[in-house]
């Protein structure tokens, strides 16, 4: 089975913040990787698939890099509405989300 | 537009099987390319991933719940169900059904797989 371990688990920012969030593969999954919002109460919305590509309709301020066994979430502007847990799902090998990180404001 | 909808019993005995069902309006569940799937989340933890099952009916399981569970197809209603047996408190969760697409990256030139319609979820609790 592939673990992907995501971090922080955690991280308090500002509005205006550069954000960054890690997931490790614990083998190579190529870029087969998306990321996920998920606010509270309400289901994960999809942001970015094939670890860099953005998904229509999502601000640009969201980027994702990344191929093999890791890979990076960032924010680059954090602003209100971004407050929220961001999880990776790899799908190179059935699927597996990371454990998920919650941005919360400083 | 394509909308997902949980429906079933919010409480479960331990040792009982939950079934869950999930209702596809705005489109046909056997239109081709989709995989229809089951997510969970335990109260305040993060999303698992349980399995899947495609428009030709093949299945995919989370292989540390294979032996618990069945999602199956019922074409006639659109719609697509989750049983999982023997369950335990470990299983109270969120229960989420969504689709699963096939997107083409014209930057690597392959496809990729997003769930891109969620339901809303439903909550189960093993009590």
């Amino acid at each position: 089975d592939i673990q992907m371990t995501q971090s922080p688990s955690s991280l308090s920012a500002s509005v205006g913040d550069r954000v960054t969030i890690t997931c490790r593969a614990s083998q190579g999954i190529r870029n087969d990787l998306g990321w996920y919002q998920q606010k509270p109460g309400k289901a994960p919305k999809h942001l970015i698939y094939a670890a860099s590509s953005l998904q229509s309709g999502v601000p640009s301020r969201f980027s994702g890099s990344g191929s093999g066994t890791e890979f990076t979430l960032t924010i680059s502007s954090l602003q209100p509405e971004d407050f929220a847990t961001y999880y990776c799902l790899q799908h190179n090998s059935y699927r597996t989300f990371g454990q998920g990180t919650k941005v919360e404001i400083k | 537009q394509v909308q997902l909808q949980e429906s079933g019993p919010g409480l479960v005995r331990p040792s009982q099987t939950l079934s869950l069902t999930c209702t596809v309006s705005g489109g046909s569940i056997i239109n081709g390319g989709y995989y229809w799937s089951w997510i969970r989340q335990n109260p305040g933890k993060g999303l698992e991933w349980l399995g899947y099952i495609s428009y030709t009916g093949s299945t995919y399981y989370n292989p540390s719940l294979k032996s618990r569970l069945t999602i199956s197809l019922d074409t006639s209603k659109n719609q697509f169900s989750l049983t999982l047996s023997s369950v335990t408190a470990a299983d109270t969760a969120v229960y989420y059904c969504a689709r699963e697409s096939s997107l083409y990256d014209r930057n690597n030139f392959d496809y990729y797989y997003v769930m891109d319609v969620w339901g809303q979820g439903t909550t189960v609790t093993v009590s």
